[in-house]
């Protein structure tokens, strides 16, 4: 039972666009939200993160937005660089972090 | 920000035989730290929530005498593999909270993996 689901395995964005990646959970238990971003081989690194008492968290470029009665966050990055393609984790926190399956995201010069 | 490192970060074994993976923060004290295993193409697993000073806590599935966990000190977690086969072979990634400098009790710290190939 995936409880963390990102349902597009990939986005393509070109360069100076908005990409806008999407995220979404089961488990009303979780109470605070992170985006990873992962190139293979190498572990995650941290972008953002978001408290389930707060609707929306910018930091730069990227945006996180929650919205708690849909189960529902965001991920929000602008301009899209062509060094922002990676593979994009949300997660979520109870204990340990369960992630989704992550998103693919390619940007175009 | 806080950094994580694992040793080593690629590993082949034969199977049968043991592995161990070290985790270790550099920079911060980590009473908790994380084990994830990523097959390929999918997302993290958590497998265990190793706590300094006492046992480790699996999550479902996860059996505790294969991947044994021990949490020696504030700045180093081991991960071993026992009796390894070749359905073990995955990439295997620690991670640590820093309480200390996190913004949130959800911030944490990974380390750059292990890839461990069981032939």
């Amino acid at each position: 039972d995936q409880q963390v689901k990102q349902n597009s395995p990939s986005l393509s964005v070109q360069e100076g666009r908005i990409s806008i990646l999407n995220c979404d959970y089961t488990n009303s238990m979780f109470d605070y939200f992170l985006w990873y971003k992962k190139y293979p081989a190498e572990g995650p690194t941290f972008l953002i993160s978001i408290s389930s008492i707060k609707d929306k968290n910018e930091d730069g470029r990227f945006t996180v937005f929650l919205n708690k009665s849909a189960k529902h966050l965001s991920l929000h990055i602008v301009p899209s660089q062509p060094g922002d393609s990676a593979v994009y984790f949300c997660a979520a926190s109870e204990v340990g972090l369960t992630f989704g399956q992550g998103t693919i995201l390619t940007v175009h010069p | 920000g806080a950094v994580v490192s694992q040793h080593p970060s690629r590993v082949i074994c034969k199977s049968g035989t043991s592995v161990k993976i070290e985790c270790r923060s550099l920079d911060f004290q980590a009473t908790t730290m994380f084990w994830y295993r990523q097959f390929p193409k999918q997302s993290l697993m958590l497998m265990a929530t190793s706590n300094e000073g006492s046992k480790a806590t699996y999550e479902q599935g996860v059996e505790k005498d294969k991947f044994l966990i021990n949490h020696a000190s504030l700045t180093l977690s081991t991960l071993t593999v026992t009796s390894a086969h070749p359905e073990d072979s995955s990439f295997y990634i620690c991670s640590a909270r820093d309480f200390g400098r996190s913004s949130g009790r959800g911030e944490q710290y990974f380390g750059p993996g292990t890839r461990l190939t069981v032939t």
